[in-house]
C-alpha cells in the first residue's frame, strides 16, 4: 500500500520567513496530493491541493510543487504569520488518503 | 451552518461499554469517512461509504460498525471499548464525480477510556 513520509516533524520559523514541509509517497499511481492544516481541537482544514497532471500550485502565500518522477510534493509558505502556526498534513490519494505524519509549525512574532 | 458536524465532541467512558458517535454532512456529498488519529497525531482512514454502501474497511476490528442511514449521516457504533480506542475520530465528506475530490472534516470527537 502507499507511504508517505513527512518532513521535518517540528518547524519553527520568525513571522515573515517562509517555511517548507516536504513529502515522498511510494506508489506511482497516487494521482490527487491535498496538503491541511489543523488547529488545535479542530478538524484538518483543506489549504491547497495539487493533481498528478501539474506541477506546481499557488494561492497568495501557500503554493505546492510535484515532482512525480521523484515520487515528492512540497508546501512552500511565505511571508509566514503567527496564525500560521498549526500542524500541517501532507497526503496522497490512490483509492484512498495516506496521511504523512505531521508537521507542528510554531511561527514566532 | 457547520458544513460536517459530529456529536458528541468530548466522549469519556469506561472500558468495556458500548458508545457510539454521529457525523452529519449538510455539503450534499456522496461520500464519507471516519478517520482515527492517534496520541501521536497520525491520521490513518478506517471506513468509507458511498451512497449508503460500504467501500473502504481498513482492517478495523469488527467491533467497530459503521451505519450510514443515508447519504448525510454516517455514525459509528463501537462495542466493548478498549484502551486501544482512545483516539480522536474525524469524520468526513466528498463528492462523487470527477475523480479525487476534496475531503472535508468534521472537528472530531475525542474518545477517553478510563
Amino acid at each position: 500500500g502507499e507511504n508517505v513520509e513527512q518532513h521535518p516533524s517540528t518547524l519553527s520559523v520568525q513571522e515573515g520567513d517562509s517555511a517548507v514541509i516536504k513529502c515522498t509517497y511510494s506508489d506511482s499511481a497516487s494521482n490527487y496530493f491535498p496538503w491541511y492544516k489543523q488547529e488545535l481541537g479542530k478538524g484538518p482544514q483543506l489549504i491547497i491541493d495539487i493533481r498528478s497532471n501539474v506541477g506546481e500550485k499557488k494561492d497568495q502565500r501557500i503554493a505546492v510543487t510535484l515532482n512525480k518522477t521523484a515520487k515528492h510534493f512540497s508546501l512552500h509558505i511565505t511571508e509566514t504569520q503567527p496564525e500560521d502556526s498549526a500542524v500541517y498534513f501532507c497526503a496522497a490519494f490512490y483509492g484512498k488518503l495516506t496521511f504523512g505524519q505531521g508537521t507542528i509549525l510554531t511561527v514566532h512574532p | 451552518d457547520t458544513a460536517v458536524s459530529q456529536t458528541p465532541k468530548y466522549l469519556v467512558t469506561q472500558m468495556g461499554n458500548d458508545k457510539s458517535i454521529k457525523c452529519e454532512q449538510n455539503l450534499g456529498h456522496d461520500t464519507m469517512y471516519w478517520y482515527k488519529q492517534d496520541s501521536k497525531k497520525f491520521l490513518k482512514i478506517m471506513f468509507s461509504y458511498n451512497n449508503k454502501e460500504l467501500i473502504i474497511n481498513e482492517t478495523v476490528p469488527n467491533r467497530f460498525s459503521p451505519k450510514s442511514p443515508d447519504k448525510a449521516h454516517l455514525n459509528l457504533h463501537i462495542n466493548s471499548l478498549e484502551l486501544g480506542d482512545s483516539a480522536v475520530y474525524f469524520c468526513a465528506s466528498s463528492s462523487e464525480g470527477h475523480p479525487n475530490q476534496p475531503q472535508h472534516f468534521g472537528d472530531g470527537t475525542r474518545l477517553s477510556i478510563l
